[in-house]
């Protein structure tokens, strides 16, 4: 079955300081996974997908086929990026989007 | 470009009402997606259509909910009678295709009192 764990619902740290919010998956099969943002009143997008290999906005994630995660990791955390970030995956065989239950991102000045 | 559009923006009804919600598509996306966002909760799909076609329809409660996708362009999802439970995000997503990156609209929030 597919599922997607992110296991801390609030994740609050200090400007400047690195962020990293966990994501773990349950996928038989070859997985995409995205993370997508939510911004205070703003409607939910996309930050970025394993398989472009970008950075957005100092953001990046690395698929970890052997532990089953796509962990977002930032070096220094800035103000404008507290949200809600949500990991999602995208199994070819259902093609569903499968989304975490979200992770808010609190940078406090 | 507008992006996904839903209207309303919220809505407030009494239990046992009926509700409607409308979407219109990024233009030249034949995908559409209806999500329900319960608190505290990720997005959860509903249905999913392929231009007029509904493909995935399979977490759709059918006893109370219906959706429709008319000339594969704009869709509007109905709850009737909505129950107290139903209090919840209503999101509409398109795409250009399955699989592609999904562009998710404003969303309605539905309280049922």
């Amino acid at each position: 079955a597919q599922r997607v764990t992110q296991p801390e619902k609030l994740l609050s740290v200090f400007k400047g300081a690195p962020v990293e919010l966990k994501c773990n998956y349950s996928y038989s099969g070859s997985p995409e996974l995205f993370w997508y943002v939510q911004y205070s009143r703003q409607r939910l997008q996309l930050l970025l997908r394993h398989i472009s290999r970008e950075s957005i906005k100092g953001f990046t994630a690395d698929l970890n086929k052997g532990e089953t995660s796509f962990h977002l990791k930032k070096p220094f955390a800035q103000e404008e990026d507290s949200a809600m970030y949500y990991c999602a995956l995208y199994g070819g065989a259902t093609n569903k989007l499968i989304f975490g239950t979200g992770t808010l991102l609190a940078v406090q000045p | 470009e507008a992006g996904v559009v839903q209207s309303p923006r919220y809505k407030i009804i009494e239990k046992k009402q009926p509700v409607a919600f409308w979407c219109n598509p990024i233009s030249g996306h034949n995908t559409l997606y209806w999500y329900l966002q319960n608190l505290g909760q990720g997005p959860e799909l509903l249905i999913r259509y392929e231009n007029e076609e509904a493909v995935d329809d399979s977490q759709l409660p059918k006893d109370r909910f219906s959706a429709e996708r008319l000339k594969g362009v704009d869709s509007t999802l109905k709850i009737q009678p909505a129950e107290l439970g139903d209090s919840a995000v209503y999101l509409c997503a398109s795409s250009l295709d399955p699989g592609q990156t999904q562009y998710f609209g404003p969303g309605t929030r539905l309280l049922v009192l």
